[in-house]
Order: structure tokens, then sequence, then C-alpha cells
């Protein structure tokens, strides 16, 4: 079975600052993906970035990349010249790459807050 | 419609009533799952549908949860002798084909069930 750790509860960044979102993740698999997903007060989840393991160049979206360690099993989010609209929890995700049940395998998330 | 939706918004109940909780995916989705986020806890999975068969269970906590799919739409969530640690969020999700190499998973903004 998959698990993903998000050992970090709570971070705070400063606006306009850039902040790194850490996650590890333990698997058997040689092929997956590997999510951010934003979670607002609102409780909608919203896809931030993704990254497919067999790429080997980090994925990037606007304001937010990733920092993708295969060997390592890291995936860590960089979210660049934070805004106050990024305070929100992020959950890192794992899902598998094949087979037709497409769920996901959730961290326990971290609290962003950010300071004006 | 345009995204998942979900109701009712807010439950409250009390310990030992029954409770369903209604998922309405996106239009087309075939791939339907559920999910719980428990106060400090990541989302966990509970059930996964493929049109109106769920093939796996494997997430449901108890014998008091069961959920159904109908017409490869609707889902209902049915949870049987609340308990107080079955107060939660309730998370619903749809993908447009399982197993096609990468399609996203949307989610629905949950239903808070507070069992008192």
């Amino acid at each position: 079975a998959q698990t993903v750790t998000q050992s970090q509860p709570e971070m705070s960044v400063q606006e306009a600052e850039t902040v790194t979102l850490s996650c590890t993740y333990d698997t058997s698999e040689s092929d997956y993906y590997l999510f951010w997903y934003k979670q607002p007060p609102s409780r909608q989840m919203i896809l931030v970035i993704r990254q497919e393991a067999y790429k080997q160049q980090n994925a990037t979206e606007n304001r937010f990349s990733v920092n993708f360690q295969k060997a390592a099993k890291s995936f860590s989010l960089k979210i660049s010249d934070s805004q106050l609209g990024d305070a929100a929890m992020y959950f890192c995700a794992y899902r598998s790459y094949t087979g037709a049940n497409s769920k996901l395998t959730f961290g326990k998330g971290i609290t962003l807050s950010v300071r004006p | 419609g345009a995204g998942v939706s979900q109701s009712p918004s807010n439950k409250v109940t009390e310990k030992g009533k029954d409770v369903e909780l209604r998922c309405d995916p996106i239009s087309g989705h075939t791939a339907l799952y559920w999910y719980r986020q428990s106060l400090g806890q990541g989302l966990e999975f509970l059930i996964y549908f493929q049109g109106n068969s769920a093939p796996d269970k494997s997430g449901l906590p108890s014998d008091r949860f069961s959920a159904e799919r109908t017409g490869g739409s609707v889902s209902t969530l049915t949870i049987q002798r609340t308990q107080q640690e079955d107060s939660a969020v309730y998370l619903c999700a749809s993908n447009l084909v399982p197993g096609v190499e990468y399609n996203e998973q949307f989610f629905g903004p949950g239903t808070r069930l507070t069992v008192l």
C-alpha cells in the first residue's frame, strides 16, 4: 500500500516571499502520479499541480513548482511570490498510474498562512 | 451541472440516527469516489464506483457505512447508527474515464457531518 507523509502541520510565509511545503511518499510502484491540492475554507479541493513519475522534468504552473526526487521519494511544492489568496490547507496526494481505480492517497495536509 | 454537487452542505444529527449524504457527479463521469476528512487527518478513501458497481469498498470503516449509485449518476452514502467519531467532512469526486492515461478528479464542496 502507498503512504503519503506531510510532517509539517503548519507553515507561515510573508506576502511576496517564497515558501516550500514538504511531502514524502512510499510506494513499490514505478509509475504513478503525484499531486498537490489546495483546500481553502470553502472546502473546495483545487488541483494545484501534478507530476508524472516517468517525467524527469519538474512540473511548473505559474507561481507553483515542484521538486520531484524519485529516488528519495520526495515531492515538495514551492510557492513563489506568495499572495494572501494562497492561504489554505495544502494536501499532497498519490495515484497509481495504471488501473481503472484512480483513487487518491492523501497526506494529512499542511495549513499555510500568509502574513500581509 | 457545471461541477460536482453535494447535499446537504451541513448536517447535524444525534448519535444513533441514520444519515444519507448525496453526491451528483459531473454529467458523463463514470467514476465516482467518496472520501472522508476528519479533523487533523487527511482525506481517507472510502469507496469507488465505476458506473453503478463498486469494485473497491476497501475504505469503508465499518458495516454501518454503505453506498449506492443509481443510473450511473447520483450516489448516496448512508451511515447507520451514527457515532461521534463519524463527525467529519465527506467529500465526493468524479472523473471521466478511469484507466485513461490521465484525467482529473473533480471534487464537490463536501458535506460537514456533526454527530452530537
